[in-house]
């Protein structure tokens, strides 16, 4: 199975302040047939199910707010929430899709 | 808008079995992928297997073979887990969940609400 590693497990950061997010794929999750890598994070609050807010490594979900940007760089990778605001606690999920298993990180735990 | 409404809490001793349900409503049934992800107290999702009901063949975790079975019923646009042998372990609040699209298999867009499905002598 592929092991998906965050950093850090909890994050505080200021309003209006950057968070910056990390995961780390066991191994690489990038297609050679469309050269995408597999992966999506996931936004979670609590009592409600994960809320999708980016797939193929850094693609936005429609809906989601400019504010909320991802990059990658081999088997890792980056959610960056460039202004913070009050509604973005929550625990934020990377998840990669290449293989099933599909498999999730441990999360991290971004606070005010 | 696709809706999916799922069955409620369940209580259930150890070694018992427990079957619950993800109705579907809006968009098209058949042709997408429905998937079921559970996530214990305190603990990220875990990725358990999914069904395209067209074709009605489901893929399984290894983890779960032999006690999870992943069903689907077109005529009622429904889904069904059914996971056997449960033990403390299986303790968690459980997810059926939607492709994003057909292009995009085992990314979710699309959530229940949740099943908590608690396992206690």
């Amino acid at each position: 199975d592929i092991v998906m590693t965050q950093s850090p497990d909890s994050l505080a950061v200021s309003l209006g302040e950057r968070a910056t997010i990390k995961c780390r794929s066991s191994q690489t999750i990038l297609s050679r047939s469309n050269n995408k890598n597999y992966l999506a994070w996931y936004q979670q609050k609590p009592r409600q199910p994960p809320k999708l807010l980016i797939y193929w490594a850094s693609a936005r979900q429609t809906g989601v707010p400019d504010r909320f940007s991802a990059s990658e760089s081999g088997t890792d990778f980056t959610l960056t929430i460039s202004s913070l605001q009050a509604e973005d606690v929550a625990v934020y999920y990377c998840q990669q899709y290449f293989s099933t298993p599909y498999t999730f990180g441990q999360g991290t735990k971004l606070e005010i | 808008q696709v809706q999916l409404v799922q069955s409620g809490t369940e209580v259930k001793k150890p070694g018992s079995s427990v079957k619950v349900s993800c109705k579907a409503s809006g968009g098209t049934f058949s042709s997408y992928s429905l998937s079921w992800v559970r996530q214990a107290p305190g603990q990220g999702p875990e990725w358990m297997g999914g069904i395209i009901p067209m074709f009605g063949t489901s893929n399984i975790a290894q983890k779960f073979q032999g006690r999870l079975t992943i069903s689907a019923e077109e005529s009622t646009t429904t889904v069904y887990m059914e996971l056997r042998s449960l033990t403390s372990e299986d303790t968690a609040v459980y997810y059926c969940a939607r492709d994003l699209s057909l292009a995009v298999p085992g990314v979710y867009d699309w959530w229940g609400q949740g099943t908590l499905v608690t396992v206690s002598s």
